[in-house]
């Protein structure tokens, strides 16, 4: 079965870089979710896309911001990175069915900020 | 502030034992509570989900309890083999009916099964 496919897996960045995540969710999926994991921490809610507009927005940084393109794809960007942006990047996809609820994780993009 | 709290940190049960993981909750509009599974360098999984409606619900050798009057809810994982050893999260949505959720996970418990 198809899963929620995350690129890249390891990013190596300096302070101040930039750099973009991307995330191609379950084919039929029309619900994209971004986390932010630290070492030792739980997954932080960052931003949900449905149906290529933002649908929710949690503790994400003015520094990020994230997208999704009409092939269901998202990406997220995130500017002047400091040492404190250094975590995992889940991204999720979800499909709206009334009653039922499945949250489908990628395996992540580790940024590591220099 | 922690709307999702979960203890204990961690956990080390012995080989055939049972493995609970407790979690409390304070926002009453929460209505839809997941546990999550992550193995080191993997994403979050979902393991067995509730609704507050249910009391108790049952997968296999995992329990979900359920007390809405306490706001608590917890997992019990019996016949604990060594490859449940893993990070359990304990999750609560709001909202579930209008495909607009967002997770609130708790702080995750890293259980260690020994032979």
């Amino acid at each position: 079965a198809a899963g929620v496919i995350q690129s890249p897996r390891h990013l190596i960045k300096e302070k101040r870089e930039t750099a973009t995540l991307k995330c191609y969710p379950i084919p039929r999926h029309d619900t994209v979710y971004w986390y932010q994991q630290g070492p030792g921490q739980d997954p932080q809610f960052l931003i949900s896309f449905y149906e290529k507009m933002q649908s929710d927005k949690g503790s994400i940084p003015d520094r990020f911001s994230a997208q999704q393109f009409s092939d269901y794809h998202s990406e997220l960007n995130m500017s002047s990175l400091e040492l404190g942006d250094s975590a995992l990047y889940f991204c999720a996809s979800s499909e709206d069915i009334t009653g039922a609820n499945v949250l489908t994780f990628g395996a992540g993009s580790r940024l590591t900020v220099l | 502030q922690q709307q999702v709290k979960q203890s204990p940190q961690s956990l080390i049960v012995q080989k055939g034992g049972i493995s609970i993981i407790n979690c409390a909750y304070e926002n009453t509009a929460f209505d839809y509570f997941p546990w999550y599974q992550q193995f080191p360098g993997k994403g979050p999984a979902l393991l067995i989900a509730i609704r507050p409606d249910v009391s108790e619900k049952k997968e296999g050798r995992f329990t979900i309890s359920f007390n809405k009057s306490a706001k608590q809810f917890s997992l019990h994982i019996m016949d604990s083999q060594p490859g449940d050893s893993a990070t359990y999260f304990c999750a609560a949505l709001q909202g579930a009916n209008f495909g607009n959720e967002k997770l609130t996970f708790g702080t995750g418990t890293r259980l260690t099964i020994i032979p």
